[in-house]
């Protein structure tokens, strides 16, 4: 069946460096393909999402490019802060948007 | 701005209770999702409705039910609670077209 496999965390970096958070899906057709972040203590807030192949998703300073080649959608962001610090899931999503997700990368960012 | 609100961000229930927590979204989706979050295994989805009246089962349903009398209103109830019930409930709603919207979340312990 479909899944999505994200790199293990926690991710710790200090302030200014760069991030990348790996996701990469299988599926039968053409998922949505989205990133939530969930800042501690609170429920999960969609990141940034991208519907089709080679579009890229962006918001905050953070980007990820839908590559159906490589069937992978990794989050960068350029220049971290603190305030990055929370637990990202990538996730992937039908036509009705039942989504399917990945574990989650908990990210740690030391000032 | 619009919502999906969880009736409580904090629970403490003791063992064989019955417990009920619910859900209001006010974006008149039809697709609503019941997710228990923890620590190491991420969102496990325990039952989603697609319309007033309907249910399905996710992957974790044991120990679980579910009630969607009204479009905008979705329940989980815990027959008889249990200490490994404990953990962070979400719930969300989706619709064609619109990604999982998701409430704070309800973090409840079961003692």
């Amino acid at each position: 069946g479909d899944s999505v496999t994200q790199m293990e965390g926690p991710v710790t970096l200090s302030e200014e460096a760069f991030l990348t958070i790996n996701c990469t899906y299988t599926a039968t057709g053409y998922p949505s393909l989205f990133w939530y972040v969930q800042y501690p203590g609170e429920g999960l807030q969609l990141l940034l999402k991208a519907t089709k192949a080679d579009d890229k998703g962006s918001n905050k300073g953070f980007e990820a490019t839908y590559r159906k080649e490589t069937t992978s959608f990794h989050l960068e962001k350029g220049s971290v802060q603190v305030s990055d610090s929370a637990v990202y899931f990538c996730a992937s999503g039908d036509s009705n948007y039942q989504l399917i997700w990945g574990a989650g990368t908990k990210l740690i960012i030391k000032p | 701005d619009v919502k999906v609100t969880q009736s409580s961000r904090y629970l403490v229930k003791r063992t064989g209770e019955k417990v009920f927590l619910e859900c209001v979204q006010d974006m008149d989706h039809e697709n609503m999702f019941w997710y228990r979050q923890d620590p190491g295994l991420g969102l496990r989805l325990i039952y989603f409705s697609y319309d007033v009246k309907m249910k399905e089962k996710g992957d974790i349903p044991e120990g679980y039910s579910v009630s969607r009398e009204k479009k905008e209103r979705f329940s989980l109830i815990l027959e008889s609670a249990s200490t490994n019930q404990t953990s962070m409930y979400l719930c969300a709603s989706s619709d064609l077209g619109a990604f999982d919207t998701f409430g704070s979340g309800t973090r409840l312990t079961v003692v």
